[in-house]
C-alpha cells in the first residue's frame, strides 16, 4: 500500500526542549492528522488539517499542512514528561476511505 | 463520551488455540479495522469492514479472519493461534468518510505461549 515517511523514528530530548517531527509522501494527501499514543494505550487524535498551508495549534502542540499536500509537521514546544509516547501521522489519500499511516516516532523527555 | 471497546486488555492463549478478539464501537460508524502492532513496524492492518457482513484483507491478513454480523462489533480471529502472533492488537472505526480520523481502542495485548 502507500507509504508515509515519518522522521525521525526516535527522538531523546531534555524537558522544556522542543520538539519536530515530520511526514512526507510522494502522493497527495487531503487530509492530514496527527496521533499519540501513550504506553499501552490505543492512539488518540490530536490535531486534524484539511487544507494545504493551514497551521493548527493544540495547548504546545503546532501542526502544519505542507503546501504541495505531500508533507505535514508536528512541532512540540516546551516538553514535559507526559509528553512521551509514540506520535504517528496519518493521511487520506484522495478519497480512500481508510487512512495511510506513518510509521511512528518515539519520543523519550528526559528530566 | 464515544467509545471503541475491546474486550480484553491482556490475553495469554496457547499455540494451537482458537482465539477471538472482540471490538465494539459506539458511535454508529460504518467503518471498522483491525491492526497489530509491534515495535519499529507501527501499525499494519489486517483487515477491515466498510459495511455489516463485508470484510476486505488487509497488508498482513494470512492467519487470521475476521466477523461483522452487526453494525457496531468487529471481531478478529485468530484459527490457530502461533507464537509470531504473539502483539498488540488495536480496533479502529471512523465514518464512511475517515476525513475525522479513527478513533482507537486501547488495545489487546495477546502473548501465544
Amino acid at each position: 500500500g502507500q507509504q508515509l515517511n515519518q522522521s525521525p523514528q526516535s527522538m531523546f530530548i531534555q524537558e522544556g526542549e522542543d520538539v519536530s517531527m515530520n511526514c512526507t509522501s510522494s502522493s497527495i494527501f487531503n487530509t492530514w492528522l496527527w496521533y499519540k499514543q501513550d504506553p499501552g494505550e490505543g492512539p488518540v487524535l490530536l490535531i486534524a488539517l484539511y487544507k494545504a498551508g493551514e497551521l493548527t495549534s493544540n495547548g504546545r502542540l503546532t501542526a502544519q499542512f505542507g503546501i504541495t499536500r505531500k508533507d505535514s509537521f508536528l512541532n512540540i514546544s516546551a516538553s514535559i514528561p507526559s509528553d512521551v509516547g509514540i506520535y504517528f501521522c496519518a493521511g487520506q489519500p484522495g478519497s480512500a476511505r481508510q487512512l495511510t499511516f506513518g510509521s511512528g516516532t518515539q519520543l523519550t523527555v528526559l528530566p | 463520551d464515544v467509545k471503541v471497546t475491546q474486550s480484553s486488555r491482556y490475553l495469554v492463549k496457547r499455540t494451537g488455540e482458537k482465539v477471538f478478539l472482540e471490538c465494539v464501537q459506539d458511535m454508529d460508524h460504518e467503518n471498522m479495522f483491525w491492526y497489530r502492532q509491534d515495535p519499529g513496524l507501527g501499525l499494519r492492518l489486517i483487515y477491515f469492514s466498510y459495511d455489516v457482513k463485508m470484510k476486505e484483507k488487509g497488508d498482513i491478513p494470512e492467519g487470521y479472519s475476521v466477523s461483522r454480523e452487526k453494525k457496531e462489533r468487529f471481531s478478529l480471529i485468530l484459527e490457530s493461534a502461533s507464537t509470531n502472533q504473539t502483539s498488540m492488537y488495536l480496533c479502529a472505526s471512523s465514518l464512511w468518510d475517515p476525513l475525522g480520523g479513527y478513533t482507537f481502542g486501547s488495545g489487546t495485548r495477546l502473548t501465544v505461549v
